[in-house]
């Protein structure tokens, strides 16, 4: 089977920064990606990482830990813009693609 | 422009009648999935077609039906949709299964089953 992990929500302050987590329990595991989502639109990609350590692109970075099973995206200097819901998801080498529960941050002023 | 496009977007149904929310892609993509989401539960996946003719179940594929008779189309069928079948649905597409492919999604339709 396979199990994926977030907190349903979060709260953080404008120019903050903040971590959203995400674990995994899955077989055949190829990678991890982030993707954001604002209410009512489509998701959208953020990063993906395969080999264990930090990438970082801008204000966004994600981590991901194989032997862990934990990943963690890293959201610096926040702004308004960035409340939405961060999906983390599973890339199973062969089968498919699975999505976790999704992380609500709030930015607050 | 690189896009996923579903029809419709909007649509408030009754129970039992059938319909079809269409999926396609110019991307020439291999891979194309369904997905419903609804509060808390994030992205469940219906269905999945890593090729042509090549469809599989996902995590929630009771009450759906799909179709991949072409690359660029995959089409949800509801024979006879029920209340609980309300929710928002995303199609998405991808290259193939290979690594670091990123999922294209398309806008979104949202289906309401009276």
């Amino acid at each position: 089977g396979q199990n994926i992990d977030q907190p349903t929500e979060m709260t953080a302050t404008e120019g903050a920064i903040v971590q959203i987590n995400c674990t995994y329990q899955t077989s055949g595991f190829n990678g991890l990606f982030w993707y954001q989502q604002h209410a009512g639109e489509a998701p959208t990609f953020l990063s993906y990482n395969v080999l264990d350590g930090l990438e970082e692109k801008g204000r966004f970075s994600s981590f991901l830990s194989r032997s862990k099973g934990y990943s963690y995206l890293l959201l610096k200097e926040l702004q308004m813009k960035d409340s939405a819901s961060y999906l983390c998801a599973v890339d199973n080498y062969g089968q498919n693609f699975v999505f976790g529960p999704g992380t609500r941050l709030s930015v607050l002023p | 422009e690189a896009q996923v496009t579903q029809n419709p977007r909007y649509l408030i149904t009754v129970t039992g009648k059938k319909l079809t929310v269409t999926c396609s892609q110019n991307m020439n993509h291999e891979y194309m999935s369904w997905y419903r989401q609804d509060p808390g539960l994030g992205l469940r996946q219906i269905y999945y077609s890593m090729n042509v003719e090549v469809t599989d179940k996902g995590d929630v594929p009771e009450g759906y039906k799909v179709s991949r008779k072409e690359k660029r189309n995959f089409p949800l069928i509801l024979e006879s949709p029920s209340p609980n079948q309300t929710s928002l649905y995303f199609c998405a597409s991808s290259p193939d299964r290979g690594y670091g492919n990123t999922i294209y999604f398309g806008e979104g339709s949202w289906l309401t089953v009276v």
